[in-house]
């Protein structure tokens, strides 16, 4: 069974605008990944959020985990065009295996 | 440095044949992976190796084997390749198991019909 979970499934935007994506995983982690996968492309790694770490930030990506209620959401700042790709969260649990999410498809519009 | 390269690109298959899906790393990892990805799913570990020497079980192994051939070459083999088995798959490595990023090649595309 999938970890992780992914809020919208799609989300269309202007650029420039923000994008914020949730992810809510069901039992307890080691940390939280967010990678992004460019159509017909492998995934890229794009930050990492451990469980005792609340907030991260990386260029125009944030990241927060609430590990009370199970919840990180990834927030793109001042889209981009090239931004447009799919991103899944992934966690960590405690056997360290890595489980991911089913994905948000991001489209920004130019 | 290619990163993580698989072979082939894509494959068409009949039921019932085999295939070995090739994957390697020139980024000295100790750790392999070996995902498939469908459509409206995310991916699913199928086998991994922690370290070279090592293989294990991951989600979703059954109808798979798997092959750490040296550090670098990590294989998957469909020994009877079923129509359940068309999907997406991408080899990963990472520095060490414990150690938190993947990084991953551009996927093989198999279909089998």
């Amino acid at each position: 069974s999938q970890q992780g979970e992914e809020d919208p499934q799609a989300l269309s935007i202007q650029e420039g605008e923000n994008a914020t994506m949730n992810c809510s995983y069901k039992t307890s982690i080691n940390n939280l990944q967010w990678y992004r996968q460019n159509s017909g492309r492998g995934l890229v790694h794009l930050i990492l959020i451990r469980s005792n770490e609340r907030e991260k930030h990386s260029g125009r990506l944030r990241v927060t985990l609430d590990t009370s209620k199970k919840s990180s959401s990834l927030l793109i700042t001042a889209s981009r065009a090239a931004d447009t790709a799919s991103y899944f969260c992934a966690c960590k649990t405690g056997a360290n295996n890595l489980f991911f999410g089913t994905g948000t498809r991001l489209t920004v519009i130019p | 440095n290619a990163g993580v390269t698989q072979t082939p690109k894509f494959q068409v298959l009949k039921t019932g044949q085999s295939m070995t899906l090739q994957c390697a790393q020139d980024m000295n990892h100790n750790s392999m992976y070996w995902y498939r990805q469908d459509p409206g799913m995310g991916l699913r570990l199928i086998y991994y190796s922690a370290s070279e020497g090592t293989t294990d079980k991951g989600e979703v192994p059954n109808g798979y084997n798997v092959s750490r051939l040296n550090k670098r070459e990590f294989s998957l083999r469909l020994e009877s390749a079923a129509p359940s088995q068309t999907s997406v798959y991408f080899c990963a490595s990472s520095g060490d198991y414990a150690r938190d990023t993947q990084y991953f090649g551009p996927g093989t595309r198999l279909t089998v019909l």
